[in-house]
Formats: structure tokens, sequence, C-alpha cells
């Protein structure tokens, strides 16, 4: 079956580092996707990662693992600013369908 | 703005009514996805239209139907409605490897 696993809430202080790991299963897959909601809002992408390997986009990273169904969101020098729910999602590669986690909701605390 | 646009924004109606919400995406995207976000929860999949046609179905209730049209606008039509449809709607379209939402439409069932 499909299955997208992401903790639930995690806090940082700002200024610091944090990383959010995400781990999937699913029947075929084409990719995984980041995406920023903060609350009440429509999520924004963030990152696409379809081989294996870092991708940087300024204060923020993304790493995908295929063979171990990984991946985690790095976000640096923390900004009140990045609270907000950070949603990973894989693709299946049979109908390009997204599979979505939860969600993990990131606390930035001063 | 990601250039997706969703009417109404909110909604508020009673148990046992219809309802139905719209969505025009981007120019050019084909793809319109449906999703469902009850509070504090993931998003969840319903139904992906692709230049007209349905492409992909998710956990969208049988009460529940949708269409794209030939100027690509969508609407997703949910009847019989029940306290526990209440949740925020989103559509997002795309035309490559990124998504983008639209705003949402709040359903309130009284």
């Amino acid at each position: 079956g499909q299955n997208i696993d992401q903790p639930t809430e995690m806090t940082a202080t700002e200024g610091a580092i944090v990383q959010i790991n995400c781990t999937y299963q699913t029947s075929g897959f084409n990719g995984l996707f980041w995406y920023q909601q903060h609350a009440g809002e429509a999520p924004t992408f963030l990152s696409y990662n379809v081989l294996d390997g870092l991708e940087e986009k300024g204060r923020f990273s993304s790493f995908l693992s295929r063979s171990k169904g990984y991946s985690y969101l790095l976000l640096k020098e923390l900004q009140m600013k990045d609270s907000a729910s950070y949603l990973c999602a894989a693709r299946m590669d049979s109908n390009y369908q997204l599979i979505w986690g939860a969600g993990t909701k990131l606390i930035i605390k001063p | 703005d990601s250039g997706v646009t969703q009417t109404p924004k909110h909604l508020i109606t009673a148990t046992g009514q219809r309802v139905t919400l719209r969505c025009s995406p981007r120019s050019g995207d084909l793809s319109v996805y449906w999703y469902q976000q009850s509070l504090d929860q993931g998003l969840q999949f319903l139904i992906q239209y692709y230049n007209g046609e349905e492409r992909a179905k998710g956990n969208i209730l049988e009460r529940f139907s949708a269409q794209q049209f030939p100027d690509l606008h969508s609407e997703l039509n949910l009847s019989s409605l029940e306290l526990g449809d209440s949740a925020l709607y989103f559509c997002a379209s795309s035309v490559g490897e990124e998504a983008f939402f639209g705003q949402g439409t709040r359903l309130t069932v009284v």
C-alpha cells in the first residue's frame, strides 16, 4: 500500500537549523515534493527531488534516498516566518498521483 | 498569488444541502486536482482531471462529484452534506512538476 510518515510537530530556535524527515512507501515512485503551508493558507511549493542526493535552494535544502524510501527537508538560519506546516508528498509513477503526508508543524521560538 | 482562483472563499450551509465549489486553473495548466483538508489534517486527494478527462480518483465519496469544462475550469459538487464534510477544499493546477494551489474554499456544514 501507500504510506507517508513524518513527525507531527517539531520545535526549533530562531537562527538554528532543523531537519524534517519523511519516509514513504508507495507502489511505484516518481519523485518527492515538499510544500510549506501556513495555517489557513494554501500550500506553496518548496522542492522536488526525483534523483538521489541533495538539492539546495537558498536557506532550504531537500535530500532524497530512493533505496531507503527517505527524504528530509533542511531549513537553515531559521526565521520566525518559517513557523508553518511542512508537507511531503510522494508521486506514484503509475498515474502521477501524489500521496501526501499529514504534515509536520514546525514551531520556531525566539 | 498562485494564479489559481477558487470561489467562494467561505461557505456555510446546512446538513443535507448541496454545494458547488469552483476552480479556475492557471492559464495553460491542463491538470486540475481537488483536495480536502480537515482541521489539523493533511491533504486528502479527491480527484484529478486532465484536459477535461478524469485521470485519477482518490478517496472521494459517492456524494461528491467533479467535472472539468472545455475552458478548463472545474467544479466540485458536494451533496447530502454532513457535519464531517466541513473542511478546507483546495484546488490545484499544474502543467509540469509543480502544483499551484488556490486559496481554498472553507466549507462549514451546520
